[in-house]
């Protein structure tokens, strides 16, 4: 099926310091995602972005959290500073459609210190 | 606020046997289903996705919606080894593209 690729897959920063984490969705995708999954919980939404704008945010998208997809390359989620409750694995997905199936990434792991 | 819970919370099954999970919702508005699975240190693959009251069939993974009992269920004809897996539910109300994840069900089949 279509892929998703998420770079890095594996992150280990300090905290306080920022983190910027990298997308690379289905090529003719328009809406894009990110979730957030800690460790033996349930995946949980974070953002959604169509047309250059964040459409929907839950709670768990601090102040400290920006996502952004500059002239149709990588989609990122930037966090800064970093905190220790941010460690977990971010997944991204994307979708043509707002309702089409969203197709995920690997995931990036995130360990904060 | 939309949950979503899975039941069991882990399955083992042998192979060859059915598999049914379910999945019970809170906001009944829903119109937007799909079952994914997990398969460890990896990302989501899309099983099969279902929009209105019935069954839908993709390969093995059958799904069964009955919106007005909140629930759906995700059957696995001949499970193998290979479909050894965390399989979660997701949903989506009518107005938002935002997907809410169950609490997962780990499947293990055994040979």
């Amino acid at each position: 099926g279509p892929k998703v690729l998420q770079i890095p897959s594996h992150q280990i920063i300090d905290m306080g310091q920022m983190v910027t984490l990298n997308c690379d969705p289905v090529s003719n995708h328009l809406y894009f995602y990110w979730y957030k999954q800690i460790l033996g919980q349930q995946m949980e939404f974070l953002v959604n972005f169509y047309n250059g704008k964040v459409m929907e945010k839950s709670k768990l998208f601090k102040d400290q959290f920006s996502v952004e997809r500059p002239d149709g390359s990588y989609f990122t989620l930037k966090i800064q500073p970093t905190a220790l409750e941010d460690s977990a694995v971010y997944f991204c997905a994307s979708s043509f459609l707002g309702k089409d199936t969203q197709y995920f990434g690997p995931g990036t792991r995130l360990l904060v210190l | 606020q939309q949950k979503v819970q899975q039941s069991p919370e882990s399955l083992t099954v042998s192979e060859g046997a059915m598999a049914s999970l379910n999945c019970t919702f809170s906001d009944g508005t829903s119109n937007n289903f799909r079952w994914y699975r997990q398969h460890s240190a990896k990302g989501l693959e899309v099983l099969v996705s279902i929009f209105s009251d019935g069954e839908k069939e993709e390969g093995r993974f059958t799904a069964h919606l009955n919106r007005a009992n909140l629930h759906v269920s995700l059957h696995i004809r001949e499970p193998q080894p290979s479909d050894s897996a965390v399989y979660l539910c997701a949903v989506s109300a009518s107005n938002t593209n935002k997907v809410v994840f169950g609490t997962g069900t780990r499947l293990q089949v055994l040979p």
